[in-house]
């Protein structure tokens, strides 16, 4: 089945500093991916829907100059975490759908601290 | 109304029960709608999808009513190792966006 490949998977990180997160497809393209944030006890929120070539959607309240997204090929997302705050400690996982599969695959996920 | 609304939970099913949980949508418009399972602090993984015929994996039924707007999962036979946070999935056409619920906690106790 479809592989999505997510790291690092656990990052501590300085306040104010960036962090980089990319998601890789595995074996399939992925003309979308999602990119998904998950605060402890809580459900995935939708951060933003990432296109291959094109300018990423953001949901409403997500920065998107905070939390910037490249999806420059076909098998790899990149969020970007700038200026980074304890506040943006979250679990933050990216998913695509490989085409004529049901679902979605997950990346593993990455556990940001920031202290 | 919400997009997607589940009873949080927790359900606490002695084990070897059986065990059914909904998931109400408010788009009359959505076309897809899946089951993922969650472990804690894991990312989700897909449990099954919904179909509008309904359908069975083994000890896991989806089902789907698109006229009350909701979709179940029932579990027969529960084992601990069902126990989980079961999210419930819906997607809008052309995957546009997929709405997770908020997730159902079941612990299936020995």
């Amino acid at each position: 089945g479809a592989v999505v490949s997510q790291h690092p998977s656990r990052v501590i990180c300085k306040s104010g500093t960036s962090v980089k997160i990319e998601c890789r497809s595995l074996d399939f393209q992925a003309t979308t991916m999602f990119w998904y944030r998950q605060f402890p006890k809580q459900s995935l929120m939708l951060m933003a829907t990432s296109n291959e070539g094109s300018k990423a959607t953001y949901e409403q309240g997500v920065e998107k100059d905070k939390f910037l997204i490249n999806h420059a090929s076909l098998t790899l997302s990149t969020l970007t975490v700038t200026s980074a705050h304890p506040e943006d400690s979250s679990f933050y996982i990216c998913s695509a759908r490989e085409w004529g599969e049901d679902g979605y695959t997950f990346g593993s996920g990455t556990r940001l601290t920031v202290v | 109304r919400k997009e997607v609304e589940q009873d949080p939970g927790p359900f606490n099913v002695p084990e070897g029960a059986t065990v059914a949980f909904n998931c109400t949508y408010s788009n009359s418009a959505s076309q897809s709608f899946f089951w993922y399972r969650q472990d804690c602090r894991k990312e989700p993984k897909l449990l099954m999808s919904v179909y509008s015929s309904g359908n069975e994996d083994g000890r896991f039924t989806a089902q789907l009513n698109r006229a009350s707007q909701y979709i179940s999962l029932l579990i027969r036979d529960s084992k601990l190792s069902d126990s989980a946070t079961y999210l419930c999935v819906v997607t809008t056409y052309r995957d546009d966006k997929i709405i997770f619920g908020k997730g159902t906690r079941l612990h299936i106790l020995p």
